[in-house]
């Protein structure tokens, strides 16, 4: 079974500031994805980010960064210098069974997601 | 490249009536994924494609719901006949291989009443 956990069902901040959101996920395989998506309030699900179960190195990307940390099965996500246009709902999500040898695998089990406010 | 196109982007029908929802996954992408997505039950996978062929269909809630997909540009989503717990955003997306990740369309917001 795969379980992904959002503790942070909504977060407030002030423009500028920094925030953090949390993603804990559980898997017994050894080979892995992770993903974050945005969900802005217009509805539509934008991929952000995927990172490879084998692949510890932590990612930047403009404002945005990523920590993945196995040992502590996180993959939390983190936006410097908060805008408005930053509030959005954010999915974390887990893809196990991955095979190309076979048709299973790529299912996507998503965290129920945080939802984030930036204020002016 | 055009992204996944969903239609129609609302409907409102009352309940009993048939509901088909369309997809045209992005060209090249040999993987489908129909979701639904609610307040109580977040996002679901309800079934997904490979090279048009059903793959894993264990998430669909019911008999009433079905799906195809008669070619590798399109593929539907039925809900027969529609009950007022089905409304809910319905989204569908596609992705190259199992490595690469799903890019989605902007959902189908149904309303059934």
């Amino acid at each position: 079974a795969q379980k992904v956990t959002q503790a942070q069902t909504e977060i407030s901040v002030v423009e500028k500031e920094d925030v953090t959101l949390d993603c804990v996920y559980e898997t017994r395989d050894t080979t892995y994805y992770l993903f974050w998506y945005k969900q802005p309030p217009s509805g539509e699900l934008v991929f952000l980010i995927r990172r490879n179960s084998f692949d510890e190195q932590n990612e930047i990307s403009g404002r945005y960064s990523w920590n993945f940390q196995k040992s502590t099965s996180s993959f939390n996500f983190t936006i410097t210098a908060s805008q408005v246009v930053d509030s959005a709902v954010y999915f974390c999500a887990l893809s196990e069974g991955l095979s190309l040898n076979n048709n299973a695998g790529n299912m996507l089990t998503f965290g129920g997601g945080t939802r984030l406010m930036v204020k002016p | 490249d055009a992204g996944v196109i969903q239609s129609p982007r609302h409907e409102v029908t009352e309940m009993g009536q048939e509901v088909t929802l369309r997809c045209k996954p992005i060209s090249g992408h040999d993987y489908l994924f129909w979701y639904r997505q609610t307040m109580m039950r977040g996002l679901e996978l309800l079934i997904y494609f490979n090279n048009n062929v059903p793959i894993d269909d264990s998430g669909m809630p019911e008999d009433r719901f079905s799906a195809k997909m008669p070619n590798a540009s399109f593929s539907t989503l039925k809900i027969q006949p529609s009950e007022p717990r089905d409304s809910a955003v319905y989204f569908c997306a596609s992705s190259l291989d199992v490595y690469q990740p799903q890019h989605f369309g902007d959902g189908t917001r149904l309303s059934i009443l």
